[in-house]
């Protein structure tokens, strides 16, 4: 069985432009959530979607968005990039929201000029 | 306030040589404790799910163990392509949190031939 895939692997923006990101799970797998992964703040949860619908949500600014689509893949989008924006994104799916075992991707490294 | 603490930040050991790395948490209502390796690059691998104290699981040289506390990942006889860094994390059963990960800033183990 295929593991989660993350579109691009690696992405160079400037400051205030936007960019979105691409998550696919395992097959089968509906829930899919996104951490941000910096060496200063480690692995932070921003959002997690089952069913095309946002379940719960990190402590990140409103720029930081996401979605799902009916077949459990999933996009994030930031906006306005910051400097600090610039980290590793992983995305990680489950089977359902009762399933415990998060399985991750390979990530998309994100670099912000 | 949930969070997770693991210790040492930084482990060097000669190929052979155990070692214990810690984790620390607190939590509303621990729903699971998980543990990852990541390697440089990479997104996190699933090693373990620990549900209660006193419970313990094994896989090739390394064996987690958990308290109502702490966790510790035993790695016994370690080998070079053991060297990764190993992430803990906790899942709360209820508050804010509630469902995503919370994870420690992790330990790198670096195992020297």
């Amino acid at each position: 069985k295929a593991g989660v895939t993350q579109t691009p692997r690696y992405l160079i923006k400037t400051r205030g432009q936007q960019v979105t990101l691409s998550c696919s799970p395992i097959s089968g797998h509906r829930s899919v959530s996104w951490y941000q992964q910096t060496p200063g703040q480690g692995l932070q949860f921003l959002f997690e979607y089952f069913s095309e619908t946002q379940r719960n949500k990190g402590n990140f600014p409103g720029r930081f968005s996401g979605r799902q689509f009916s077949n459990s893949r999933s996009e994030m989008n930031v906006s306005t990039l910051e400097l600090g924006d610039s980290a590793l994104y992983l995305c990680a799916s489950r089977f359902l929201l009762s399933t415990d075992t998060q399985y991750f991707g390979p990530g998309t490294r994100l670099t912000v000029l | 306030e949930d969070q997770v603490t693991q210790s040492p930040e930084a482990l060097r050991l000669q190929e052979g040589e155990s070692s214990s790395l810690n984790c620390s948490y607190t939590v509303s209502g621990l729903r699971g404790l998980f543990w990852y390796r990541q390697d440089p690059g990479k997104g996190p691998e699933f090693l373990f799910t620990l549900y209660s104290a006193g419970e313990e699981k094994e896989k090739e040289r390394l064996k987690a163990t958990l308290t109502k506390k702490e966790s510790f990942l035993h790695i016994t006889a370690p080998k070079p392509e053991d060297s990764a860094t190993y992430l803990c994390a906790v899942q709360a059963g209820y508050g804010g949190s509630q469902g995503n990960l919370i994870f420690g800033k992790g330990t790198k183990l670096s195992v020297k031939p």
